[in-house]
């Protein structure tokens, strides 16, 4: 069983304000790590599929990076608007396709 | 990517009942797998709904409390058996593609009384 944690579990910011969140792994046996956006009433939905060390992923004003070595990854959102808030999860799959979620962070954006 | 239709959506049950979530795929997929999402935790996989065969549970879920059904490669049922108040969860249906990346249905948010 992996262990994936993630921090802050909660975090508010204002609108515009730039923030990021980590997610933490084991290093051993990296396989990839994906980033999912869960907004309220909807399902998770992925942002991003990371499997290279170094990799740096970005979509829009969110981004991400890998350290497989270290075994970490952020997330950063540039200048957060309130449609941001949601719940994101990491997750390291398995070549099973078996995942192991950490808690998630929970963003809040006030106007 | 998966169009995966989930129902119900949300429902309230009594202690002691038992209830069925369906799962269907726009698409024939081969990993299917389902989650629970108990208050205030992660994402945790159930099981493994394998077509043809029975479904591969992970530990701390059994067959007898979770019997799942996979007829066949777009459809699949989880049954939540014998619900206690602790079995409040949002249970989420997914399908996984080569990398790992899943694609969720929306959810059955279930209470139970």
């Amino acid at each position: 069983i992996l262990n994936v944690e993630q921090s802050p579990q909660s975090l508010h910011v204002q609108e515009g304000d730039s923030t990021n969140f980590t997610c933490s792994f084991p290093s051993s046996n990296f396989y990839a790590l994906h980033w999912y956006r869960w907004e309220t009433a909807k399902s998770p939905e992925a942002l991003f599929v990371m499997t290279l060390n170094g990799d740096e992923k970005k979509k829009g004003r969110i981004s991400a990076t890998l350290n497989t070595k270290e075994g970490y990854s952020y997330l950063y959102i540039k200048g957060s608007q309130p449609e941001d808030s949601a719940t994101y999860l990491c997750a390291c799959p398995t070549n099973a396709g078996k995942s192991t979620f950490g808690d998630g962070t929970t963003l809040t954006v006030k106007p | 990517s998966a169009v995966i239709s989930q129902k119900p959506s949300r429902d309230i049950c009594q202690r002691g009942t038992s209830l069925t979530i369906q799962c269907q795929v726009d698409s024939q997929v081969t990993m299917m797998f389902w989650y629970r999402q108990q208050p205030g935790q992660s994402l945790t996989l159930i099981a493994t709904a394998n077509q043809g065969s029975e479904a591969t549970y992970e530990s701390g879920f059994v067959i007898d409390k979770f019997p799942i059904s996979r007829p066949n490669l777009t459809f699949s049922t989880l049954t939540v058996s014998n619900m206690s108040p602790e079995d409040s969860s949002i249970y989420l249906c997914s399908v996984g593609q080569g990398d790992g990346e899943l694609f969720f249905g929306e959810g059955s948010r279930l209470t139970v009384l």
